[in-house]
């Protein structure tokens, strides 16, 4: 059983283009959570999605930011119009229920240039 | 401080030392997990405590939770130099499920 599978694993980007990272949860779980981690900081919360559904979207941004999970598929977060600032690690997580055991992915490492 | 602040911030020790961190958190909870993070690499779960335990053992590690103090504490014991890393703990404190809020996290180095 694969683990969390992200892809890429680096991903460099100009400022103004668009960033797609991909997350395929662990096999069973349909819980997907989005992270974020700044350089020497805690991973920030972004959003909890079940399959074709966004749970709570409380720690993304208001804009330029998406995430979905459809019903066949990866989760995708996708950053659009990328700043300086949104170079970062993002992390996914999946769990195959609610208030059960997240299991992350090795991230994907965000340079914005 | 924040939801999840670890303390203290940074460990050195020596191989076969015991290492000890703290964990501080201000909402009701409905799980406490604790998570290793290598260098530039993901996090690995190393244990998830509920609410309505007090105690939790995995090999080497021992989690407390005392929710009456809103505080938890992962020990290491013997520690080895693959223990190096930084260690966060992470608070459920959601109804609709995993919404992980993590501190700052401790950062261990085990010196052989």
């Amino acid at each position: 059983n694969a683990g969390v599978m992200q892809n890429p694993r680096h991903l460099v980007r100009r400022r103004g283009q668009e960033a797609r990272l991909r997350c395929s949860p662990m096999k069973g779980h349909s819980h997907v959570y989005w992270y974020r981690q700044l350089p020497e900081e805690g991973l920030k919360f972004m959003v909890y999605l079940q399959k074709e559904n966004i749970i709570d979207e409380s720690g993304m941004p208001k804009e330029r930011f998406s995430a979905e999970f459809p019903k066949e598929g990866p989760s995708i977060l996708r950053i659009q119009q990328v700043v300086r600032g949104d170079s970062a690690a993002y992390f996914c997580a999946s769990s195959p229920a609610a208030g059960t055991e997240a299991f992350f992915g090795q991230g994907t490492r965000l340079t914005v240039v | 401080s924040q939801q999840g602040e670890e303390d203290p911030q940074a460990l050195s020790i020596q191989e076969g030392e015991n290492a000890t961190m703290n964990c501080s958190y201000k909402t009701s909870i409905n799980n406490l997990q604790w998570y290793r993070q290598n260098s530039g690499r993901g996090l690995v779960h190393l244990i998830l405590i509920r609410s309505n335990e007090r105690e939790k053992h995995s090999g080497r590690l021992r989690v407390t939770l005392d929710t009456s103090k809103k505080s938890s504490s992962l020990l290491i014991t013997a520690s080895r130099a693959a223990d190096t890393a930084s260690y966060f703990c992470a608070t459920d404190e959601s109804a609709a499920g995993n919404k992980l809020t993590f501190g700052g996290g401790t950062r261990v180095l085990v010196k052989p």
